[in-house]
């Protein structure tokens, strides 16, 4: 079982939609949990981190759940620059020098 | 403020031949690594490092070495090159573990 997984979709969804991706992670001691977004041919970038309680940057939602070992991102009202690679990220307790990638969730915003 | 610089951009090598990708950060990161990402898997690491002198495996290092002699300078020894090398690699530093990892641009590499 991979350590973090992810829906890879493409999930293709019309402007102004809400769309939602979870990903699951296999080691119950995880410690820290981020949402990247990538961008076609670029490096990733940093969209959020992940808190316990659950946290929001505008029109992005980020939750934990620990119990099911599974965090989540929701994007409100869609827009086209929106479009991407999300990528999401585990740091293992044990490892706390290594970080582990899901192997990312293609969203395509169409107009 | 440059952040982390890899060099090159774009490589073609033949099999068989030797190469160093090179990184760079000016954050004072203590946490250096390397990634491949190939298509439909995502990032996987190759090798990281939690400070001068330090160096470890990740998920994917065979066919790969690396050193870390300062902290700002992190390469990547393509021993020899192989087909199945064929990827793009990006280099990432972190001030400390669970940090935030900030990436290079990417290196296209293709071994034919």
């Amino acid at each position: 079982r991979k350590e973090v997984e992810q829906d890879p979709g493409p999930f293709n969804v019309p402007e102004g939609a809400t769309v939602a991706f979870n990903c699951t992670y296999s080691n119950s001691a995880s410690q820290s949990f981020f949402w990247y977004r990538q961008d076609c041919r670029k490096e990733p970038k940093l969209l959020m981190s992940v808190y316990s309680s659950g946290n929001e940057d505008g029109r992005f939602t980020a939750q934990l759940n620990r119990a099911s070992q599974y965090i989540s991102l929701l994007i409100r009202d869609s827009k086209l620059s929106d479009s991407a690679t999300y990528l999401c990220v585990v740091t293992p307790y044990s490892s706390a020098s290594k970080i582990i990638f899901g192997s990312g969730t293609r969203l395509s915003i169409r107009p | 403020n440059a952040g982390v610089t890899q060099t090159p951009k774009f490589q073609v090598l033949k099999t068989g031949q030797s190469m160093t990708l090179q990184c760079a950060q000016d954050m004072n990161h203590e946490y250096m690594s390397w990634y491949r990402q190939d298509p439909g898997m995502g990032l996987r690491l190759i090798h990281y490092s939690v400070g001068a002198g330090i160096t470890d495996q990740g998920e994917v290092p065979n066919g790969y070495n690396v050193s870390r002699s300062t902290t700002e300078d992190f390469p990547l020894r393509l021993l020899s090159a192989a087909p199945s090398q064929t990827s793009v690699y990006f280099c990432a530093s972190q001030e400390t573990g669970g940090t935030e990892a900030f990436f290079g641009q990417g290196t296209r590499l293709t071994v034919v």
